[in-house]
């Protein structure tokens, strides 16, 4: 029920496409979801979180759709460059004090230029 | 740079040797984190402090592995007696204190500590 379920496990897209990772989770008290960036060698950056009573969250060209009923969240892309090329790890953490995080398994996003 | 800082960023030992990670958070970061995170897979929460105090363990965190943040600044992580099941990134990260404002959510990671056990 700690689970955190993303998809896909890789991804290529165009320069300008729009790639969408969805991720699902089982434990309703979730109450936090963010969405983290890591380059090879680096830790995770922190990009968009969004909290369970929005639907939607956009930060630039990165946007978080949330689905409450269906349990599912989704990163979106917009006007992608070959330096988003990284990969990409949903999240989800039963308080935002003291975030304790459950990440997914993570997506390998290519964009070729 | 004022990020969070973790030495050594490599480390091969032998099985069976202890092995001791340092993390420097965020200046004026109360909250500290270790996360554990292997290849192709998401980062496994270890452990939480708030200033001195260590406040949750996770289960992957056996009697071989121990954290402590003896000022509530900086903060080491010990395995004892390694295996090679060890073998992993180990990432430190930081908070700011509660109450904050609009950073107080963000969790700031280090670059980590990339261990073999051989």
């Amino acid at each position: 029920q700690q689970q955190v379920k993303q998809s896909p496990q890789s991804l290529i897209v165009q320069k300008g496409g729009i790639p969408i990772i969805n991720c699902a989770y089982e434990n309703t008290a979730f109450d936090y979801f963010p969405w983290y960036q890591q380059f090879p060698g680096k830790g995770p950056a922190l990009l968009i979180a969004i909290r369970p009573d929005v639907s939607e969250k956009k930060e630039g060209r990165f946007t978080i759709s949330f689905n409450k009923s269906a349990k599912q969240f989704s990163l979106h892309i917009m006007d992608s460059q070959p330096g988003d090329s990284a990969t990409y790890f949903c999240a989800a953490s039963l308080s935002l004090r003291a975030q304790k995080l459950v990440f997914g398994q993570g997506t390998r996003l290519t964009i070729n230029p | 740079d004022t990020g969070v800082s973790q030495d050594p960023r490599h480390k091969i030992t032998k099985r069976g040797q202890n092995v001791t990670f340092r993390c420097d958070p965020i200046s004026e970061h109360n909250r500290l984190y270790w996360y554990r995170q292997t290849l192709g897979q998401g980062p496994e929460f270890l452990t939480y402090f708030q200033n001195e105090a260590q406040l949750e363990k996770s289960r992957l965190l056996s009697d071989r592995f121990s954290a402590e943040r003896p000022k509530g600044s900086f903060s080491t992580l010990e395995i004892q007696r390694t295996e090679q099941g060890d073998s992993a990134m180990y990432l430190c990260a930081s908070s700011p204190p509660w109450g904050r404002g609009a950073t107080n959510e963000k969790l700031f990671f280090g670059s980590g500590t990339q261990l073999s056990v051989l």
